[in-house]
């Protein structure tokens, strides 16, 4: 089984730009939530998809936001970017069951200048 | 609301010896346990879970964790660790009342071994 993808592996934008990033869990997948890493804040949690409803989101404002397709697949935007954007996404996967076990893509590494 | 407590930020040890990564978390409810592992450039690998059971869980690699309740924590071993143990570790909770997979993470243990 493929894991997760996760496209671009790596984009360079200018702050005011805004980034669509993409990720296509595990088949069979369909819970996906998304990530923000960075060196300062750690791991931080955006927000999660369940069949194609939101049904948790972290505390990021409202520039950031995210959706999910009816074949599972997610993307998340952040429009009107900042310097303090820049970060590693990453998404992750997972049956939903009850295991709670989330498979993570590499992430895409975001640099906004 | 939860939080992870990642007691180390960066631990160093000589190769062959062994290892315990801290983590302490606090929740109003019900909790799983993970520790997850990052090698550099890539994302994070599930190394062991605990959801119930027997507290002492094993995972890859030969790490191993304890479920303590009473103390809150979850603290993770190696009784010999390699130089491609080198990585940094995550621990992370979520909520085991269902609902959300949510994962509340700790800022992270960089762990360098040493030849």
């Amino acid at each position: 089984k493929a894991g997760v993808t996760q496209t671009p592996r790596y984009l360079i934008k200018t702050r005011g730009q805004q980034v669509t990033l993409s990720c296509s869990p595990i088949s069979g997948h369909r819970s996906v939530s998304w990530y923000q890493q960075t060196p300062g804040q750690g791991l931080q949690f955006l927000f999660e998809y369940f069949s194609e409803t939101q049904r948790n989101k972290g505390n990021f404002p409202g520039r950031f936001s995210g959706r999910q397709f009816s074949n599972s697949r997610s993307e998340m935007n952040v429009s009107t970017l900042e310097l303090g954007d820049s970060a590693l996404y990453l998404c992750a996967s997972s049956t939903n069951s009850n295991s709670n076990e989330q498979f993570f893509g590499p992430g895409t590494r975001l640099t906004v200048l | 609301a939860q939080s992870v407590t990642q007691l180390d930020s960066q631990v160093p040890v000589f190769e062959e010896a062994p290892v315990e990564l801290r983590c302490n978390y606090s929740s109003s409810v019900s909790v799983y346990l993970f520790w997850y592992v990052q090698y550099p450039n890539q994302g994070l690998q599930l190394l062991l879970k605990y959801l119930s059971g027997s507290t002492l869980v094993k995972g890859i690699n030969g790490f191993e964790a304890e479920f303590n309740k009473s103390q809150t924590s979850f603290h993770l071993r190696k009784p010999s660790v390699h130089i491609s143990d080198t990585a940094e570790y995550f621990c992370a909770v979520s909520d085991a009342q269902g609902g959300s997979e949510k994962l509340v993470f700790g800022k992270g243990t960089k762990l360098t071994v040493n030849p």
